[in-house]
């Protein structure tokens, strides 16, 4: 079965710090990848997805993630954290059945 | 555009009533999904559709929630009777079905059951 796993409920890093948020998945086909964004009292947002083709994904607000097969991952970078960036970030993953398993999440803090 | 539309946004009632959550997908998606997010047990996958045709309900907890889609434009999730342990941000999202692609979400509706 599909799944993905987030390291970390919590990261704590400074503004114009580098941001590193991991996930690794576990699928038994072709894997689909996503990064959404969850600001407070707000739906998801699309941070950034793999699908298929180059295995660096740039998404929105300065943010990528590399897709490694051998390592099983799809960490999302971004090389200087701002304020605004503050927010919950999911990992997830598609089950081949049109769902996605979602990870459990990631509160990035940015301290000033 | 308009994105996903949930409504209402926020929902307090007592343990014993009727809910009813409503949502109105992207013109043109296929797919909806209606999932639970908890401090708990995170994001839950409840239920979803594909042109208005219920595919998978395995994650709806139990036989007082159920879920409709009564055209292309509109589906609703129903709690009867409506217990404390539900409370719980409900999200609606929907996408084009049979490509694996993004899904949108709307903005969610708080419940609270006192």
């Amino acid at each position: 079965a599909q799944s993905v796993t987030q390291l970390g409920s919590h990261v704590s890093v400074s503004e114009g710090a580098l941001v590193l948020l991991r996930c690794n998945y576990s699928s038994s086909v072709p894997p689909y990848l996503f990064w959404y964004v969850q600001y407070p009292n707000q739906g998801l947002q699309l941070l950034l997805k793999y699908t298929t083709g180059a295995t660096l994904v740039k998404g929105i607000n300065g943010f990528e993630a590399e897709f490694k097969k051998s390592e099983t991952s799809f960490h999302l970078t971004k090389p200087s954290a701002h304020m605004s960036d503050a927010a919950e970030y999911f990992c997830a993953v598609n089950t081949g059945f049109q769902k996605l398993v979602f990870g459990t999440g990631t509160r990035l803090l940015v301290s000033p | 555009d308009a994105g996903v539309i949930q409504s209402p946004r926020h929902e307090v009632t007592e343990m014993g009533q009727e809910v009813t959550l409503r949502c109105k997908p992207i013109s043109g998606h296929n797919s909806l999904f209606w999932y639970r997010q908890t401090m708990m047990r995170g994001l839950e996958l409840l239920i979803y559709f594909n042109n208005n045709v219920p595919i998978d309900d395995s994650g709806m907890p139990e036989d007082r929630f159920s879920a409709k889609m009564p055209n292309a434009s509109f589906s609703t999730l129903k709690i009867q009777p409506s217990e404390p342990r539900d409370s719980a941000v409900y999200f609606c999202a929907s996408r084009v079905a049979g490509v694996i692609d993004t899904q949108y979400f709307g903005p969610g509706t708080r419940l609270t059951v006192l």
